[in-house]
């Protein structure tokens, strides 16, 4: 069954440097997302992404978030300067088509900012 | 404002019995609901989704149940096995939220021998 991978699974990365965390989606999905999980909290919706632009940002996804479809099978998230508040689990997701069709998962990039 | 939020944070049940694990949302123009199951060091896992124009979906040992007029939400589990443990969420999206999922805080359940 095809699914979203992502990578790498853990990043530890020093307050004040760029990150970037990567994802596959799955190949013939249209749209992909980024999500975040703060330890013990609920996972919230950061971007969604389809034809090469955001169609749809939170409050979270500042000025320091970017995201780039750099090629056909890419899907990357940078934060620009982190902060110790950025620490989370990061999961990227895709979905087929437009409607109401489920998103797919992937296992999420653990950051951990010193 | 609005919200999706579940009743119970933790369910104990023993392994063979039925689950019920429940939703509440406030937000009338949802449309799509989905149930996922999230194991440690894992992402969600899609279970079962439904539409607003549905009040009842069945997938394998899973039930979906949709109350509009209570905007209430509820995922059952038939035979419930040890690998069911997990923590399951419902998350909803509609017209205010675009096709950006609105995740509820999650329920453990812990299925016992």
């Amino acid at each position: 069954e095809p699914e979203v991978t992502q990578t790498p699974s853990h990043q530890v990365t020093q307050m004040g440097q760029e990150v970037i965390l990567r994802c596959v989606p799955i190949s013939n999905h249209l749209y992909f997302y980024w999500y975040r999980q703060i330890l013990g909290q609920k996972v919230e919706f950061l971007v969604s992404f389809y034809n090469n632009e955001i169609s749809e940002k939170s409050e979270i996804f500042d000025d320091q978030f970017s995201v780039e479809r750099p090629d056909g099978s890419n899907f990357t998230l940078k934060i620009r300067s982190t902060k110790l508040e950025d620490s989370a689990m990061y999961f990227c997701a895709s979905r087929e088509w437009t409607g109401n069709q489920p998103q797919h998962f992937g296992d999420g990039t653990r950051l951990s900012i010193l | 404002g609005e919200s999706v939020g579940l009743h119970l944070p933790t369910l104990s049940v023993q392994e063979g019995d039925n689950s019920i694990i429940n939703c509440a949302y406030s937000n009338s123009a949802s449309d799509y609901f989905i149930w996922y199951k999230q194991e440690s060091g894992k992402g969600p896992q899609f279970i079962i989704d439904i539409r607003s124009n549905m009040d009842k979906r069945q997938g394998q040992r899973v039930t979906v149940l949709l109350n509009k007029t209570v905007k209430h939400l509820s995922l059952q589990i038939a035979a419930t096995q040890p690998g069911d443990s997990a923590v399951y969420f419902c998350a909803e999206n509609g017209e205010d939220s675009g096709y950006a999922l609105n995740f509820g805080k999650g329920t453990s359940l812990l299925v016992t021998p």
